[in-house]
């Protein structure tokens, strides 16, 4: 099975600055015929089902803000927020749908400083 | 638009089964995977498996075959999953969730089951 890490654990960071998340898998996730990275970031919020942020490891979802990016191949990836603002205090997750199953990290906690 | 609309909370004893159903609008049921993942009260999610509601195949991680189940009924565009002999460790949120290339981009709004004598 393909492990996913995530780190830190959680973070906490004042409005208006950059959070970063890692993700880091036990094997490529880099489907060679199409030259795609099959790992997806999901933002989950109290109470509600995740919701998905960005594709492919970098294609950010229709009407999902500007501020968060998505980067890296193969086995290290990284999620930004480049100025956190109030509403993306949530947790998240890294996803692979490279071979099954299809795992999940373990989720990363972004909090307001 | 598309929705996906589960069923209410259930309670069930130890070694009891359960159903939870997955209600699909807004789009054509045999186009897309739905996919189960669940998440633990304070807990990560956890992908349970996946059904291919055109022809019915299913892929499951080894840790819930034989006790895990997903099946579709194309006439009222409806995924089910059934989890038998529960165990605590499987009080939960249950999620339904829509499968667009390999991303999961439309999820139920969740069946939370709790497991207690």
């Amino acid at each position: 099975d393909i492990v996913l890490t995530q780190s830190p654990d959680s973070l906490a960071v004042s409005l208006g600055e950059r959070a970063t998340v890692n993700c880091k898998s036990s094997q490529s996730l880099l489907y060679s015929s199409s030259n795609k990275n099959f790992l997806t970031w999901y933002q989950q919020k109290p109470g509600q089902p995740p919701k998905l942020l960005i594709s492919w490891a970098s294609t950010r979802e229709s009407g999902v803000p500007d501020r968060f990016s998505g980067s890296g191949s193969g086995t290290d990836f990284t999620l930004t927020i480049s100025a956190l603002q109030a509403e993306d205090a949530a947790i998240y997750y890294c996803h692979q749908y490279y071979s099954s199953p299809k795992t999940f990290g373990q989720g990363t906690r972004v909090e307001i400083k | 638009q598309v929705q996906l609309v589960q069923s209410g909370a259930e309670v069930r004893k130890p070694g009891a089964s359960l159903k939870v159903s997955c209600k699909i609008s807004g789009y054509t049921f045999t186009d897309h995977y739905i996919h189960w993942v669940r998440q633990a009260p304070g807990q990560g999610l956890e992908w349970m498996g996946m059904i291919n509601p055109s022809g019915g195949s299913t892929d499951y991680p080894e840790k819930f075959q034989g006790r895990f189940t997903m099946t579709r009924d194309t006439a009222t565009k409806t995924v089910y999953m059934e989890l038998s002999r529960l165990t605590s460790e499987d009080t939960a949120m249950y999620f339904c969730a829509r499968d667009r290339q390999q991303q999961l981009d439309s999820w139920g709004q969740g069946t939370l089951i709790t497991v207690s004598s």
